[in-house]
């Protein structure tokens, strides 16, 4: 099927600072999310990306999607300990299915 | 406050047995998934269906198979559970088309001894 690349796998932060991870795939999507996954808990849609270029914030976390649509990033500003948990991409497919990226596992150092 | 429930949050079964995990969804979404997750792999899409009694297979249907016998509600059957099989399992729903946002529960925790 249709890969996801993300990356990296996982990354440790100090508190207060800035994270960045990205995910490409060789294939066009019209549609991007991202998720957050945290211990216990299924995936919670973070945000969700409809228009190449489109640039998205919601709260400390800010979305693209890439301009070529075979890629997107997610940035998260002055990380805080909450921001701890799993984080994926994932696409829509032309057949309706969504599919995700391995995902990038953030932990934060006090 | 949109809501998909999976009966179980933790399931210990034995080799062989037949297993359902069942999800439920409020939302009225059209289009319901079974995903498992395991580390390294991320999600794989096990099975999707788009409608009610529809169904298709995802990237790993092996030993699996599902049913849909109402809109709200999305059943995964493990045949004969094998300990491969032990595994996270999600259930997700979503609209179709462009609101492709997928909302999870909270996951099945399955181990099979």
């Amino acid at each position: 099927g249709q890969q996801l690349n993300q990356s990296p796998q996982s990354m440790f932060i100090q508190e207060g600072e800035d994270v960045s991870m990205n995910c490409t795939s060789s294939s066009i999507f019209n549609t991007w999310l991202w998720y957050k996954q945290e211990p216990g808990e299924g995936p919670v849609l973070l945000i969700a990306l409809y228009k190449a270029g489109e640039l998205t914030s919601n709260g400390r976390l800010t979305a693209q999607f890439g301009i070529t649509r075979k890629d997107s990033f997610l940035n998260i500003s002055a990380s805080i300990p909450s921001d701890v948990g799993i984080y994926f991409c994932a696409v829509e497919r032309t057949d309706d299915k969504i599919i995700f990226g391995k995902g990038t596992r953030l932990h934060i150092l006090p | 406050d949109v809501k998909v429930t999976q009966s179980s949050r933790y399931l210990v079964k034995r080799t062989g047995e037949k297993v359902f995990l069942e999800c439920v969804q409020d939302m009225d979404h059209e289009n319901m998934f079974w995903y498992r997750q395991d580390p390294g792999l991320g999600l794989r899409l096990i099975y999707f269906s788009y409608d009610v009694k529809m169904k298709e297979k995802g990237d790993i249907p092996e030993g699996y198979s599902v049913s849909r016998e109402k809109k709200e509600r999305f059943s995964l059957i493990l045949e004969s559970a094998s300990t491969n099989q032990t595994s996270m399992y999600l259930c997700a729903s979503s609209l179709p088309g462009a609101l492709a946002e997928a909302f999870f529960g909270q996951g099945t925790r399955l181990t099979v001894v």
